[in-house]
């Protein structure tokens, strides 16, 4: 299948602090992608729909001020975590779709664990 | 996109068969059911989808119903690898529909 990478895979960070999580898809091209927040024992919670060129849209309850996303490219996406504070700590994951003709699968990246102090 | 009900657990003998279910009752025509897994602290990883027929790949089997109401997921030989949380998911097939995760169910596979 096609490869999401993200980076960095962990970070700890102190209160206050921004943090950058980059999203890349390897080897295809990507005009949308996705952004997850998972916390300890739940599932994951979709944040916000990343469009390459455009701003990003956001679910109900997902402060936009607060996780700024960027789609620069087609093949990477950013989510910074602006003023992070200790309830922001979670695994975050991203996800990509190929485009083309194609059944329209998701295919996620590693995740990114973020620890504020 | 259609809600998507399954068992919080279960648990599986390795070497057999792990059959997991999952409602779906107020799917529509053109909705696709994606199954898709988590091992602990991973991304989620797609496993098989179907819209109407039977599906099978290299890692599993997708059985859906007649009225499309529900569907199983059956791993043939489960190993202990197999020990993840499984998603079922329920969306519209193109381009541009988002994956809305349920709660999931916790397969146990133990020796």
């Amino acid at each position: 299948g096609a490869v999401v990478s993200q980076h960095p895979s962990w970070v700890i960070c102190k209160s206050g602090t921004s943090v950058k999580i980059e999203c890349r898809s390897l080897d295809f091209q990507a005009t949308t992608m996705f952004w997850y927040r998972q916390f300890p024992k739940q599932s994951l919670m979709l944040m916000a729909t990343s469009n390459e060129g455009s701003k990003a849209t956001y679910e109900q309850g997902v402060e936009k001020d607060k996780f700024l996303i960027n789609h620069a490219s087609l093949t990477l996406s950013t989510l910074t975590v602006t003023s992070a504070h200790p309830e922001d700590s979670s695994f975050y994951i991203c996800s990509a779709r190929t485009s083309g003709r194609n059944t329209g699968e998701l295919f996620f990246g590693e995740g990114s664990r973020l620890t504020v102090l | 996109d259609a809600k998507t009900t399954q068992p919080p657990s279960m648990d599986c003998a390795e070497g057999r068969a792990a059959n997991l279910p999952c409602n779906h009752s107020t799917i529509s025509g053109n909705e696709y059911v994606y199954w898709y897994r988590q091992i602990h602290s991973q991304g989620p990883q797609y496993i098989i989808h179907g819209l109407k027929n039977n599906e099978t790949n290299e890692m599993a089997s997708l059985i859906i119903t007649e009225d499309r109401k529900s569907s199983t997921l059956i791993l043939p030989h489960a190993t202990l690898r197999d020990t993840a949380v499984y998603y079922c998911i329920v969306r519209v097939g193109n381009n541009f529909n988002k994956f809305y995760f349920g709660s999931g169910t916790k397969l146990n596979v133990k020796p």
